[in-house]
Order: structure tokens, then C-alpha cells, then sequence
């Protein structure tokens, strides 16, 4: 079955960049789309944006400016950055698929702690 | 964008119905059918267990339905079970082409 595994560090120090690699195993990698989300501890969660398989991009309104977002469908990977972090990023990521025209995700990843230092 | 509202919390008993309500505008759920629910039990992550508005995912009980009316999408459980006890967040796709995650609901099975 298909499976996603997020990997990165899991300390960043404010105002650097955080950097997220989600893999894809026991399944393909295109004809879908590709999500980070994050929940703060005790909060809820909070869509970061998507990629499709083409390369193409959507993000949150409230973060579009500091996030980029790519992937490798050679290495079965995609990637979020996020520049500029503050405290406030601090939460777990999470990287998830949907399904075109679908709308949801089907498939999580387990979820990775990123804390920003100051 | 603005988070959908939910309640913060439900409560009810073994064998009893709750309903989880998700309002948002006509931006969001009003004009979408893009509309998703999610289960996360704590320290998990979330589990799909609606999508499109009342389609449950291979697997998820039909205990679980969904609906929607104008701007409010809804999550129903019914013969509730204490495996039910868990954060409970809807989604939904937007007109801008983005979504939005409401802000939870905890649900409590007394």
C-alpha cells in the first residue's frame, strides 16, 4: 500500500529556511497531487499548498510568500520550503496525497515536529 | 482565507447520535462539493472518513455520514462508540482553486 514518510530536521532557527521531504513508496507518484499541512501543538490544522505531479502549485494565501514547494518524480519525493520561520511555525507537518477532482487526502504521512529555535 | 467554524466540542453517550456541524461561505462550502472529513485520534495523524460532501472511503464504517446544506456541511455518527473519541476537522476546496480545514471539533464519548 502506498506510504509517505516525511524527513528533514527537526530544529530550525528563526528567520532561516525549513526544508521538508516527503517519499512516496508502494505506489505512483503521478496523476495526483501532493499537500503539507501542519498542526501546532494543540491547534488545528492548517493547509500549507499542493503540487501536482506536473510541477504545477497552489498555496495558502497566508503563506504564499515564503513557501516553495517542488517535485522529483524520479526520486518519488516532493519538498516544501519555508523561509523566514518564526515561533509561530513551529508545529508538525505533515505531507498527505489527494486525489485530482476529489478534493480530500486520502493517505498521510505520519507527521514530523519542527521546532524554530530563537 | 478564513478557517470553517465548528464547534469546539460534542459530547454523547454509547449508541447515540451527534452531529458535527462546518460553516463557511459561499467562497468555500456554499460553492463546493469538495467538502472532506477527517478523524484524528490524539497523537495520530488525520484519517480521511468523508469526502465530497457524503462518500465514505473503503473501510470507514457507515456509522459515519455526511451532508450539506447551503453553507453548512455536516458530519453525523451514529451508534456511537467509544473508539469514535477523537478531533474531528472538515475541508473544503475554495473558489480560488486553495482549501481551507475548519478549526476542530472534539468529540467526547461520555
Amino acid at each position: 500500500q502506498v506510504q509517505l514518510q516525511e524527513s528533514g530536521p527537526g530544529l530550525v532557527k528563526a528567520s532561516e529556511t525549513l526544508s521538508l521531504t516527503c517519499s512516496v513508496s508502494g505506489g505512483s507518484i503521478s496523476s495526483y497531487y501532493w499537500s503539507w499541512v501542519r498542526q501546532p501543538a494543540g491547534k488545528g490544522l492548517e493547509w500549507i499548498g499542493r503540487i501536482y505531479s506536473s510541477g504545477s502549485t497552489n498555496y495558502n494565501p497566508s503563506l504564499k510568500s515564503r513557501v516553495t514547494m517542488s517535485v522529483d518524480t524520479s526520486k518519488k519525493q516532493f519538498s516544501l520550503k519555508l523561509n523566514s520561520v518564526t515561533a509561530a511555525d513551529t508545529a508538525v507537518y505533515y505531507c498527505a496525497r489527494g486525489t485530482v477532482g476529489r478534493g480530500a487526502f486520502d493517505i498521510w504521512g505520519q507527521g514530523t515536529m519542527v521546532t524554530v529555535s530563537s | 482565507q478564513s478557517a470553517l467554524t465548528q464547534p469546539p466540542s460534542v459530547s454523547g453517550s454509547p449508541g447515540q447520535s451527534v452531529s458535527i456541524s462546518c460553516t463557511g461561505t459561499s467562497s468555500d462550502v456554499g460553492s463546493s462539493n469538495r467538502v472532506s472529513w477527517y478523524q484524528q485520534p490524539p497523537g495520530t495523524a488525520p484519517k480521511l472518513i468523508i469526502y465530497e460532501v457524503n462518500n465514505r472511503p473503503s473501510g470507514v464504517p457507515d456509522r459515519f455520514s455526511g451532508s450539506k446544506s447551503g453553507y453548512t456541511a455536516s458530519l453525523t455518527i451514529s451508534g456511537l462508540q467509544a473508539e469514535d473519541e477523537a478531533d474531528y476537522y472538515c475541508s473544503s476546496y475554495t473558489t480560488s482553486g486553495t482549501l481551507v480545514f475548519g478549526g476542530g471539533t472534539k468529540l467526547t464519548v461520555l
